[in-house]
């Protein structure tokens, strides 16, 4: 079984900027496409983004477009996610997952970011 | 990219079977063979309980089953279990490596 760990969420003001990573322990982390997913406290879950492989196919939800960059560090075997232009809205809970043919199978435990004035 | 329309709840008593629909457009779950849900414990995870709308992961119990009708998906739990409590989200690929969720089904158990 795969194993994800998010880090770096964190509390920040409006507009402000975070990098997210996740950690993920497996031996072919480079053949996985993997995804960000948020959820806001008390609400249900946002698909943010999905990389690809070898980060040739990267793609965004339209409310996150422009303001979140995904990237991936094969040698590492780390996700990250780039956040700016942080908005009160982008406050949640934000998971990693692996895709494997079209579900998202393993899941970390998520990080928590929190942006309020 | 409109979320999917899942009711806000729903509920049974143990051994009784519930079904949660997912309504969304031909863009997506009308349009995909990539249908998932998802069962989410408060201040846990999701999990993956049906995939390919009607597919179950290895150690999902054969309670749970999932189908598709047009534009619309459902998920069954049979033979409710106290366990089954919990949050329950539908999954859809909405084409061009995009994918969209339903806002959520709470189940409760009587």
């Amino acid at each position: 079984e795969v194993q994800l760990v998010e880090t770096g969420g964190g509390s920040v003001r409006p507009g402000e900027s975070l990098r997210l990573a996740c950690l993920v322990s497996a031996v072919d982390f480079r053949d996985y496409w993997l995804h960000w997913v948020r959820q806001g406290p008390g609400k249900g879950l946002i698909w943010v983004a999905q990389i690809n492989g070898d980060a040739s196919s990267i793609t965004y939800a339209d409310s996150v477009r422009g303001r979140f960059t995904i990237s991936r560090d094969n040698a590492k075997n780390t996700l990250f996610l780039q956040m700016s232009s942080l908005r009160a809205e982008d406050t949640g809970v934000y998971y990693c997952a692996t895709d494997q043919g079209y579900r998202l199978h393993d899941w970390g435990q998520g990080t928590t970011v929190i942006v309020s004035s | 990219q409109s979320a999917l329309t899942q009711p806000r709840s729903v509920s049974g008593s143990p051994g009784q079977s519930v079904t949660i629909s997912c309504t969304g457009t031909n863009s997506d779950v009308g349009g995909s063979n990539y249908v998932s849900w998802y069962q989410q414990h408060p201040g846990k995870a999701p999990k993956v309980m049906i995939h390919d709308v009607s597919k179950r992961p290895s150690g999902v119990p054969d309670r749970f089953s999932g189908s598709k009708s047009g534009s619309s998906a459902s998920l069954t739990i049979s033979g409710l279990q106290a366990e089954d409590e919990a949050d329950y989200y539908c999954c859809s690929y909405a084409g061009s490596n995009t994918w969209v969720f339903g806002g959520g089904t709470k189940l409760t158990v009587l």
